[in-house]
């Protein structure tokens, strides 16, 4: 049974650009979040996708966009990458069925921004 | 204040040891608790869901104090291999849409090396 499986592994970018990170959801699964994790801190939520729908966002700005394809795998874009955007990028994979539910997290994209 | 509160730590303990961690969250609608793992540049993994009546696996208990809005992990007998960032993560209902709509928010994290 795989697990949550994210590409690429590590990304080096220079501020301007734009990026893109994906993830494919544990099997069985329906639900994909996003976090970013700086160094040195907890990870913060960027946004939940369910249905294809972006269901709840964190405090993240409009330049964090994102997807969710019929097979429940989830893009994560990012445009007009700033030094800030600099983390780890995880993606974690649930069941939508209540807050009980484990979320199980991908092995996650280092992103640098030079 | 932040939603989710730890100690950063690093907590330095010997093998062998007990060592606890503690943290608060503010949002009193939270709903589920849990602790995560995390080892150096890997991802979390759950350790263990946390109850108001506490839970017990192996070595590792877990406590909520709803009214305090305070969680706690307890570790006996430490291994260097406990040697990991612990994450005290609370999941709740957030805004929008429909059934199940929920969140994780992390704490920072507690260090906790074990020392031969």
């Amino acid at each position: 049974d795989a697990g949550v499986t994210q590409s690429p592994t590590h990304l080096i970018k220079t501020r301007g650009q734009q990026v893109t990170l994906r993830c494919s959801p544990k099997s069985g699964h329906d639900t994909v979040s996003w976090y970013q994790q700086a160094l040195g801190q907890g990870p913060q939520f960027i946004f939940q996708y369910y249905e294809e729908e972006e269901r709840q966002r964190g405090n993240f700005p409009d330049r964090f966009s994102g997807h969710q394809f019929p097979n429940y795998s989830s893009e994560l874009n990012v445009n007009a990458l700033l030094l800030g955007d600099s983390a780890l990028y995880l993606c974690a994979s649930s069941l939508m069925t209540g807050p009980g539910e484990t979320q199980y997290f991908g092995p996650g994209t280092r992103l640098l921004v030079l | 204040r932040k939603e989710v509160e730890q100690d950063p730590g690093p907590f330095n303990v010997p093998e062998g040891a007990t060592v606890a961690f503690n943290c608060t969250y503010s949002n009193s609608a939270s709903q589920s608790f849990f602790w995560y793992r995390q080892d150096c540049r890997k991802e979390p993994k759950l350790l263990m869901s946390v109850y108001s009546s506490g839970n017990e696996d192996g070595r590792f208990t877990a406590q909520l104090n709803r009214a305090s809005q305070y969680i706690s992990l307890l570790i006996r007998d430490s291994k260097l291999s406990d040697s990991a960032t612990y994450l005290c993560v609370v999941h709740r209902a957030a805004g929008y849409s429909g059934a199940g709509s929920y969140q994780l928010t992390f704490g920072k994290g507690t260090k906790l090396s074990v020392i031969p």
